[in-house]
């Protein structure tokens, strides 16, 4: 799937650390998401982004902050992060309208936090 | 809010068996219904997609039948290949709320291995 780009693949940062992941999407659609995956967990649901406006925050922490700065780019924000936090993060994008439609994924950024 | 489960957490199959994995989920508003399939180092794809007004949905050697009565969902691939081996996800949807986007509610994984 190349529709949705994710960078950087993998991250290693420190608890101090601020870090920025990026997603871009080249499907033309109109909304955009964050997940969380990790090991032994459904997938988390963390942001939702439609035409550029944040319409769902799940109760993620502070220490995460999302961007979407057009409908094609979204960024998530990471600092004074915590060792569970470790996770793969992955974007998402939707062409949202009449009816419920597909989402997309990238293969997201694989985060470790030392 | 919406919960869903997903059974078995690990199938294996020999190869050119069928494999069938099994979801439920509790929000009688959910009407989408897609199936993910998680390569290792990728992320998910969507393989098939399902909704409330359909039972039945096929795409070649994949289909995936709906029975909203008793809120159940079942994937089932036939003449496995070992190229079907992945984790593959269910997920619930009630489709785009206002304030609340499309919220997709997932299935913890199934490890589907189709041996040789």
């Amino acid at each position: 799937e190349t529709g949705v780009t994710q960078t950087p693949r993998h991250l290693v940062m420190g608890m101090t650390n601020k870090k920025s992941l990026k997603c871009e999407q080249h499907l033309g659609h109109n909304a955009m998401y964050w997940y969380k995956q990790s090991a032994k967990k459904p997938l988390e649901l963390m942001f939702v982004y439609s035409l550029e406006e944040r319409v769902e925050n799940n109760s993620v922490p502070s220490r995460f902050s999302p961007e979407c700065p057009n409908s094609s780019h979204l960024f998530l924000h990471l600092h004074t992060l915590q060792p569970e936090d470790s996770a793969l993060y992955l974007c998402a994008s939707s062409q949202e309208g009449k009816g419920t439609q597909p989402q997309h994924f990238g293969d997201g950024t694989r985060l470790s936090i030392l | 809010g919406e919960n869903v489960e997903q059974h078995p957490s690990t199938l294996s199959v020999q190869e050119g068996d069928s494999a069938v994995i099994k979801c439920t989920y509790s929000d009688s508003a959910s009407n989408y219904f897609p199936w993910y399939k998680q390569e290792l180092g990728k992320g998910p794809q969507l393989i098939i997609d399902i909704r409330s007004n359909v039972g039945e949905k096929k795409d070649q050697r994949i289909a995936v039948t709906l029975n909203k009565t008793a809120k159940h969902f079942s994937l089932h691939i036939t003449e496995t290949q070992p190229e079907d081996s992945a984790v593959y996800f269910c997920a619930a949807s009630r489709g785009w709320v206002t304030g609340g986007g499309n919220k997709l509610t997932f299935g913890t994984g199934t490890q589907l291995k189709v041996e040789l």
